[in-house]
């Protein structure tokens, strides 16, 4: 079936670590994209890719990285500048119809 | 810049009740408009889109008009069941072509009784 693909489910950072959220689509998608998920707040977009070796910032980039070395796969890396990462994160692909069911982040 | 304004949750309703949840919005040319639904713990799942002025989505009961005159894209469901407890979120695309990134209402949380 296609569909995206978001792992972890659940994942725990130390404070100054970073951590690499993946994201995988079989649909043959072009475009890809990360929001961010905060209690009681719509979703906020962190960066998005239209082509495979390009992408842009999105409303709340900083503190987070990305890559798009396939059209398959954009990982998220929350880095350590990110001062406030505890969120929910959601991918996207195609023209945002589409959406993986989510990772939980944590700082401990 | 483009908006999505919501209404306020949480709305509680009994079961088998009329449901409206209000969305207006603020774009500059022909934005796509969309429901998204979301249950606890999971991602969001398209519930229903409209792409032009005057165009109704509808799937699984629900239905919504785009209408430009109010720019708005109200939800509505002539009678909620149970399992319709979730959180909605209006949506807008900036154009009609695809590849656009969506800007999200904040959602409203909906309970329904028994």
């Amino acid at each position: 079936d296609g569909g995206i693909t978001q792992s972890p489910k659940y994942l725990f950072r130390k404070e100054g670590q970073n951590v690499t959220l993946s994201c995988e689509q079989n649909l043959n998608h072009d475009a890809m994209y990360w929001y961010r998920q905060d209690p009681g707040q719509g979703l906020r977009l962190i960066y998005y890719s239209q082509i495979v070796n390009d992408f842009q910032k999105g409303d709340i980039a900083e503190g987070y990285s990305v890559s798009r070395e396939k059209k398959e796969s954009f990982p998220l890396t929350v880095t350590s500048a990110q001062k406030n990462p505890t969120a929910f994160y959601l991918c996207a692909s195609g023209n945002g119809y589409t959406f993986g069911s989510g990772t939980r982040l944590t700082v401990v | 810049g483009d908006s999505v304004t919501q209404m306020e949750g949480p709305v509680t309703l009994s079961e088998e009740a009329f449901l409206t949840i209000n969305c207006t919005y603020t774009a500059t040319g022909y934005p796509s408009l969309f429901w998204y639904v979301q249950y606890p713990g999971e991602g969001l799942q398209l519930l229903l889109k409209a792409t032009k002025a005057d165009d109704k989505g509808s799937n699984k009961g629900f239905e919504a008009t785009y209408r430009k005159e109010t720019t708005s894209f109200h939800l509505e469901k002539g009678s909620v069941q149970v399992s319709d407890s979730a959180v909605y979120f209006c949506a807008l695309s900036a154009t009609n072509f695809g590849n656009e990134k969506l800007t999200f209402g904040t959602g409203t949380r909906l309970t329904i009784i028994p």
